[in-house]
This record gives C-alpha cells, structure tokens and sequence, in this order.
C-alpha cells in the first residue's frame, strides 16, 4: 500500500537555511492533508495541516504547499532550527472518511550548526 | 497541556500470549483510535471506536485483536494470542470530534510491543 510515498528517507540542511520536505500521493480521493512531527521513542505531535480546496497554508516557520494536479505536497520550515530534527510524516484523510489518516514512511530530518 | 497517556512503554511477552494495551485518552475527546509502526515501516491505521463500538477497522485489526473503553476514562487494545509479527510500536491517539477538519489527531508515546 504506497498510496502516500515520501521518497527521500533523509535530508540534513544547516541551520537558518530552507528545509523542504516532501510528499506524494496517488489516491484522488484524498482531500485533507497533514503533517506530523516525531521523535524517536514518541509519538507523532500535529505540525500543520492543509485542505484541497486551498495551495498554501502557513503557521510560523512552517508552510505546507498542495499541488492536487501533481498530487504533491511539500513542508517549508524556514528558518531551519537544531531543534527541528525529527521523523517528519506526511498523512491524508479520503473524502468521506474523516476519522483514518493514511501515513507516508517519514522523512528524517537533521538540522546541522 | 493534555496528553494521551499510554502504559506501559514497553511490553514483552511470548509467542501465544494475551496482552492488553492500556490508553488514557484526553478527557473532553469522543474519538478514540490505535495506530502501530512496525520497526522501519509507516504508521499504520488499526481501529477507530465512538460511542461504545468501533466505527471503522483495517485489514490488520482481524478476531485477535479487541478494543474496549471499561470505563469513563482507559480505553484498551486486546492481543488476544500473540504472534512474532506483532512486535511493533502501538500508538493510541484521540480527537475531540470525528473530523481531521478541526480535531487534529492526538498521539500518546506509544508501547513498544516485544513478542518473543
């Protein structure tokens, strides 16, 4: 099942520069999109989220982009902080299915001085 | 700030064994649901429960797993006969409503399952 794919495992960016992580997804049915944050021995804590009828939607440091022809989604964080490195995990919610969120395999982020 | 509570952090028990899973979700949340990762995969969606029953179930979530909410405040995922392949990483997380839209899923820390 590979309906949501985060292709890169890792990503390391240095500290006060642009990390971009991204998402890609093939169920047309999705409709709600997230982002979660994890460390290890945690569980994932909400970060931002977006819906398809909107591109963009910003909080903070963080912004997440929708590209629903391509079916991507991407997260900014700018500036990047020691304290953003962490599993990053993109989910979606289908149209009518509120309640279950389908997860991505995570990207790993490290943030370096 | 509220949390969902998850006990214990790390269970080991052997082959064929029953093990309950223990949850105390936040307190004004209706929404209850378990989640498990195993070692190097994705999170990956097992139960949602509402009012007393489960309202949705994946294919993972087959007769030897069981949820119950006893009383007012744990709500708790039943193994009933373990299998190797369930040693995985149990997350149980909640929401205040049954909509994503604006009810973020909360997330305990989870109970690292160790089936040996």
């Amino acid at each position: 099942d590979q309906q949501v794919k985060q292709n890169s495992p890792s990503l390391s960016v240095q500290e006060g520069r642009i990390s971009i992580l991204n998402c890609d997804y093939t169920n047309s049915m999705f409709d709600y999109f997230l982002w979660y944050k994890k460390y290890p021995a945690e569980g994932p804590t909400f970060l931002i989220s977006i819906s398809s009828i909107k591109d963009k939607n910003e909080d903070g440091r963080f912004t997440v982009f929708l590209n629903k022809s391509a079916k991507h989604l991407s997260l900014h964080i700018v500036p990047s902080q020691p304290g953003d490195s962490a599993g990053y995990f993109c989910a979606a919610v289908p149209t009518g299915t509120a309640s279950k969120l389908t997860f991505g395999t995570g990207t790993r982020l490290q943030v370096t001085l | 700030e509220p949390e969902v509570t998850q006990t214990p952090s790390h269970q080991v028990t052997q082959m064929g064994q029953e093990v309950i899973l223990r949850c105390v979700p936040i307190s004004n949340h209706l929404y209850f649901y378990w989640y498990r990762q195993i070692l190097g995969q994705k999170v990956e969606f097992l139960v949602s429960f509402y009012n007393n029953e489960i309202s949705e179930k994946s294919e993972i979530f087959d007769d030897q797993f069981s949820v119950e909410r006893p009383d007012g405040s744990n709500f708790t995922l039943k193994i009933r006969s373990t299998k190797l392949e369930d040693s995985a990483m149990y997350f149980c997380a909640s929401r205040r409503t049954g909509s994503s839209y604006n009810s973020p899923l909360h997330f305990g820390n989870g109970t690292r399952l160790t089936v040996t």
